[in-house]
């Protein structure tokens, strides 16, 4: 059973440039939810997705923004990339009745 | 709203030792509790979780954890640690009413095993 994938695994960006992150989760899972993993503020919650509906939004601003498709699969965007964006982006799928399981990330460097 | 509290940032221990690393929780509702760990530039793997039943879990590696209702705690523990443990830990929450919430996690705790 393949896992969580995320693509791609490493991104540099320049600030004011907007980002593109994707996710596939695994097969039958429904939930797809994204965190934000700094050294400063650790794991965050961004945002989950469930049927191609958002359910649930972290304290990020409006640059931060997703979406699900018909598969399950996610992507989530960064518009106007600023230094502080620079991070894990760590992307989890779900059967809603059990655990979390989490892909491998992108790690993002905005510079 | 649920917070997670990890009381060590960092555990130093010497390899085939025991070892704790300590969870409190605060929630309104109930929750269901994970402890995922994550090696360096790596996501976050599954130890074990506590869903329902007993309160002693049972993970991978040879982890486990104790949820404790009253004192809002989920330690996890090791009898013997190898110096592939050598990683960070995270506890998480996320209640109980079926998704959407996400997890809400501790800021993490560093095992250091020392040979």
């Amino acid at each position: 059973k393949a896992g969580v994938t995320q693509t791609p695994r490493y991104l540099i960006k320049t600030r004011g440039q907007q980002v593109t992150l994707s996710c596939s989760p695994i097969s039958g899972h429904r939930s797809v939810s994204w965190y934000q993993q700094t050294p400063g503020q650790g794991l965050q919650f961004l945002f989950e997705y469930f049927s191609e509906t958002q359910r649930n939004k972290g304290n990020f601003p409006g640059r931060f923004s997703g979406r699900q498709f018909s598969n399950s699969r996610s992507e989530m965007n960064v518009s106007t990339l600023e230094l502080g964006d620079s991070a894990l982006y760590l992307c989890a799928s779900s059967p809603l009745t059990d655990g979390y399981t989490f892909g491998s990330g992108t790690r993002l460097t905005v510079v | 709203a649920q917070s997670v509290t990890q009381l060590d940032s960092q555990v130093p221990v010497f390899e085939e030792a025991p070892v704790e690393l300590r969870c409190n929780y605060s929630s309104s509702v109930s929750v269901y509790l994970f402890w995922y760990v994550q090696y360096p530039n790596q996501g976050l793997q599954l130890l074990l979780k506590y869903l329902s039943g007993s309160t002693l879990v049972k993970g991978i590696n040879g982890f486990e954890a104790e949820f404790n209702k009253s004192q809002t705690s989920f330690h996890l523990r090791k009898p013997s640690v190898h110096i592939s443990d050598t990683a960070e830990y995270f506890c998480a929450v996320t209640p109980l009413r079926g998704g959407a919430d996400g997890l809400t996690f501790g800021k993490g705790t560093h095992l250091i095993i020392q040979p």
